[in-house]
């Protein structure tokens, strides 16, 4: 167990339907990734928050928006969803703001299943 | 470009057996190296994290070496069980602090009786 958790572990929604992904981070963790992953697709990085600020952007469409509240929670909105959207979504957090030398580590994912 | 490229793609060995997973990158400058190992529909667990001056790091089983003059890993797995079938990623963070990691695609083992 890393520490870190996701709700809901599963979602099935239609297309054009909006939902919202919860990630808690580990205990003291500042920082919050988010990841997505298509069947046999490698990691995507998508958004980073530090303390509550957006730290680093990836491959985030706009149709997506993330958020970390004060209480460190985060959750990734994902709007107008679109059969291409179903995917595991990955959360990690670490204690700090940059990635060099410190661990990410991983909760256990939200399947997302858009039909 | 920065990249990170695994071989092979995926690989079938008999319990029992040993098994090497390369990983070249090609991300300047370098900070550090780590292998996960992401079962199915699960997330990543980290297995170890090498620095430039590490060459080799084990942890149980799993032994990662590092050549930083030549930019390679790789992941060698003794006595395989079958837990051990799973995919595993090679990551190198991007360069000047970003927070952003660079995957490789992964190498799926499958370990079988």
């Amino acid at each position: 167990d890393s520490g870190v958790t996701q709700t809901p572990k599963h979602l099935i929604t239609a297309t054009g339907q909006r939902v919202t992904l919860r990630c808690s981070p580990r205990s003291g963790d500042l920082s919050v990734y988010w990841y997505q992953q298509s069947l046999d697709q490698g990691l995507q990085f998508l958004i980073q928050y530090y303390n509550g600020e957006e730290r680093a952007k990836g491959n985030i469409l706009e149709r997506f928006s993330a958020q970390q509240f004060p209480d460190l929670h985060s959750e990734l909105n994902l709007s107008s969803l679109e059969l291409g959207d179903s995917a595991l979504y990955f959360c990690a957090s670490s204690s700090f703001g940059t990635s060099s030398g410190y661990e990410q580590f991983f909760g256990p994912g939200t399947r997302l299943t858009v039909l | 470009k920065n990249q990170v490229e695994q071989s092979p793609q995926s690989l079938i060995i008999l319990e029992g057996k040993n098994c090497t997973l390369q990983c070249n990158y090609t991300v300047s400058p370098f900070s550090n190296l780590r292998w996960y190992k992401q079962d199915t529909g699960r997330g990543p667990v980290s297995l170890t994290i090498m620095t430039f001056s590490e060459n080799t790091k084990s942890n149980g089983r799993y032994t990662a070496t590092l050549d930083a003059d030549t930019k390679q890993s790789s992941l060698h797995i003794t006595a395989s069980q079958l837990s051990d079938s799973a995919s595993y990623i090679c990551v190198v963070p991007r360069p000047g602090n970003t927070g952003k990691l660079i995957f490789g695609q992964g190498t799926t083992l499958q370990v079988k009786p």
